[in-house]
């Protein structure tokens, strides 16, 4: 089942923070997010191996919480380029099997 | 670097036809992915291979849709025949062989297909 993200879309003006959330109905064992521009690619910008795990880089971080099943992406002090669709991804079992979110748009104005 | 290039890049056919799509990954890798997405349902997986050999195709939407892959750089995906909801951009993925493998898909530019 695909895992739901939250909010569907934002708009910020360059400068402002943004949280996106991640939520699975089944246990995690990873999350990874990505963000695709519009008419490209997905590009990955990071993965989550364990419960409790942060990273970030840049002014990207995400946390993974894995009783609640949960990852939230953050975004802090938005730039024009971090404008796109986000979306995580999610591994439930053994195997290679990325099941990606519903997806957040994100739109970053002067 | 990790690669994979996808042809056609475009493709518009007509209801009944056959349309193959193609998978070259430029790179060492262990999986193969393939994706369709859609506004309505989004990022799809439709099936992946692991070192040549199909894994699941629990995705595959029905007995229309069969992929291939003959060898560790060649892949298809073919829809025959193809209806209008089957036109979606369908992406090819890899995850990157050998120590540096972090489980990151490197994607490729997609096909986008249209069917009339």
């Amino acid at each position: 089942q695909q895992p739901v993200q939250s909010p569907q879309a934002v708009i910020l003006r360059e400068g402002e923070d943004a949280v996106i959330n991640c939520s699975s109905s089944k246990a995690l064992y990873s999350v990874h997010w990505y963000r695709q521009k519009h008419g490209e690619a997905p590009v990955f910008l990071m993965i989550l191996l364990k419960g409790g795990e942060q990273k970030g880089h840049d002014k990207i971080s995400a946390s993974f919480n894995e009783k609640k099943q949960q990852s939230s992406l953050y975004l802090t002090a938005s730039q024009l380029s971090y404008s796109g669709t986000y979306f995580c991804g999610t591994l439930t079992g053994g195997g290679n099997k990325l099941t990606f979110g519903t997806g957040t748009q994100l739109k970053v104005e002067l | 670097d990790a690669g994979v290039i996808q042809s056609p890049r475009h493709e518009v056919t007509e209801m009944g036809q056959e349309v193959t799509l193609r998978c070259k990954p430029i790179s060492g890798h262990n999986s193969l992915f393939w994706y369709r997405q859609t506004m309505m349902r989004g990022l799809e997986l439709l099936i992946y291979f692991n070192n040549n050999v199909p894994i699941d195709d629990s995705g595959m939407p029905e007995d229309r849709f069969s992929a291939k892959m003959p060898n560790a750089s060649f892949s298809t995906l073919k829809i025959q025949p193809s209806e209008p909801r089957d036109s979606a951009v369908y992406f090819c993925a890899i995850t990157q062989e050998g120590g540096g493998n972090t489980g990151e898909l490197f994607f490729g530019e997609g096909s986008r297909l249209t069917v009339l």
